[in-house]
């Protein structure tokens, strides 16, 4: 059975620092991971996506790699805001006829002025 | 942002009485995903659609039924509420499952007393 988790659970970081959220998977047989944001009492807003052949994504100040053969990806924050602060979830979507995303629990960012 | 709408966005019924949610999304993906969220749980899947009339259970679907008879509808109904079944209740959609990015709605925050 898959297991996605993150670690931390929270973090907390002065503005302008760069910053490493990581996501580490028990099964290397994916399809694709997903990074998403979640504000506080809000839906899950998409990321960025990294197809199981692909090493990295970029956007603006966010990349995010993936190591499938370690089970692992990262999401790196360069400079970061204060409107960065919000819970980060990474999901991974198994191979083998699954068709949900399996999900970690997240890690809560704060960025401090 | 993707076309995703979510009816209603706050409900509080009573236990043993029926409730359906309803999601709604412009986008036609053939994927549609009811997920709740709780604390200490994190995601988690309660059924799925991968076509009109084509559905099937998640991880939690015990208490819960679905219906799609429409592309664009998936309906999420609690039979007889539980106080467990409170919970915010989101759905997802994505088009091609291997892919594509899912997206999600803004949730449902359903109190069960």
């Amino acid at each position: 059975k898959q297991e996605v988790t993150q670690i931390p659970a929270a973090l907390s970081v002065p503005e302008g620092e760069n910053l490493v959220l990581n996501c580490s998977f028990t099964d290397s047989a994916i399809y694709n991971l997903q990074w998403f944001r979640q504000d506080p009492g809000k839906g899950l807003t998409s990321l960025l996506l990294i197809q199981s052949s692909q090493r990295e994504q970029t956007s603006g100040r966010l990349n995010a790699s993936l190591d499938k053969s370690s089970g692992r990806s990262t999401l790196y924050i360069a400079a970061s805001q204060p409107g960065d602060s919000a819970t980060y979830l990474c999901a991974v979507r198994p191979q083998g006829g699954s068709e949900k995303l399996v999900f970690g629990k997240g890690t809560k960012l704060t960025v401090n002025p | 942002d993707a076309g995703i709408t979510q009816s209603p966005r706050h409900k509080v019924t009573e236990t043993g009485t029926p409730v359906t949610l309803r999601c709604h999304q412009t986008e036609n993906h053939r994927y549609m995903y009811w997920y709740r969220q709780d604390p200490g749980h994190g995601l988690r899947l309660i059924h799925y659609s991968y076509g009109v009339k084509d559905t099937d259970k998640g991880e939690v679907s015990d208490g819960y039924s679905v219906s799609r008879s429409k592309t664009e509808d998936f309906l999420l109904t609690l039979e007889s509420a539980t106080s467990s079944q409170t919970s915010v209740y989101f759905c997802a959609i994505s088009d091609l499952v291997r892919n594509t990015e899912a997206f999600f709605g803004q949730g449902t925050r359903l109190t069960v007393v």
